[in-house]
């Protein structure tokens, strides 16, 4: 089972920062926060991830808690394209498989 | 750098008809995954190799499901006999080493009638 919790569904207006939560009050101290998308007909794409440190980079920004026990992912001007399923996971690098659960539904609506 | 790639990209079979899916990974990438997606939920591990040996299959159906991957670049899977409940998208995905930066196919939709 998905070790995280994610609002089903969220709107954003384009241009507009869409800030999506996540809550992994579960996570153990050397598990990483990563974050994927899924655009409809497409495979999953790797977007951003993080351990304690506040991450960015060209797609997006990670805001993790002190306590790590939620995060944000921050979107800074969403765009039509960023339209897509959002995927929260918390894991360790190494052979244990990614667990994925139903994700964030953003629509970026004009 | 071109991405994963996937044949077929639809397939549609009766059921108890067999079937199989190909990918070739993003060259010089050593961990291959195959994932099962059913629609409205994310996607699930089936299996994964490393280089040409199996990590995890715990989740593979092994009394239809097989997986092999031929020195350790292009993966098969196929399935047989199929049941309507194989119906999904089959997700190929490879990452250069067992990280959870992983680059995915476009995945080829089953549809077993």
């Amino acid at each position: 089972d998905a070790k995280t919790t994610q609002p089903t569904s969220m709107d954003c207006a384009e241009g507009r920062a869409a800030n999506l939560p996540c809550n992994h009050s579960t996570i153990s101290g050397n598990e990483y926060v990563y974050w994927y998308r899924q655009i409809h007909s497409q495979g999953p794409q790797y977007i951003i991830h993080g351990l304690k440190n506040n991450e960015t980079n060209e797609m997006a920004s990670l805001i993790i808690t002190e306590d790590r026990k939620s995060s944000t992912l921050i979107l800074p001007h969403a765009t039509l394209r960023d339209t897509a399923v959002y995927y929260c996971i918390v894991g360790n690098t190494g052979n244990t498989p990614l667990v994925f659960g139903k994700g964030t539904r953003l629509s970026v609506i004009a | 750098e071109a991405g994963v790639a996937q044949s077929p990209r639809y397939k549609i079979i009766e059921k108890r008809q067999s079937v199989a899916f190909w990918c070739n990974p993003i060259s010089g990438h050593a961990t291959l995954y195959w994932y099962q997606q059913i629609l409205g939920q994310g996607p699930k591990l089936l299996i994964q190799f490393q280089n040409n040996g199996v990590v995890d299959d715990s989740q593979l159906p092994k009394d239809r499901f097989s997986a092999e991957r031929l020195k350790g670049v292009d993966s098969t899977l196929k399935i047989q006999p199929a049941k309507l409940e194989d119906s999904a998208v089959y997700l190929c995905a490879s990452s250069p080493d067992s990280t959870y930066e992983q680059y995915f196919g476009p995945g080829t939709r089953l549809t077993v009638t």
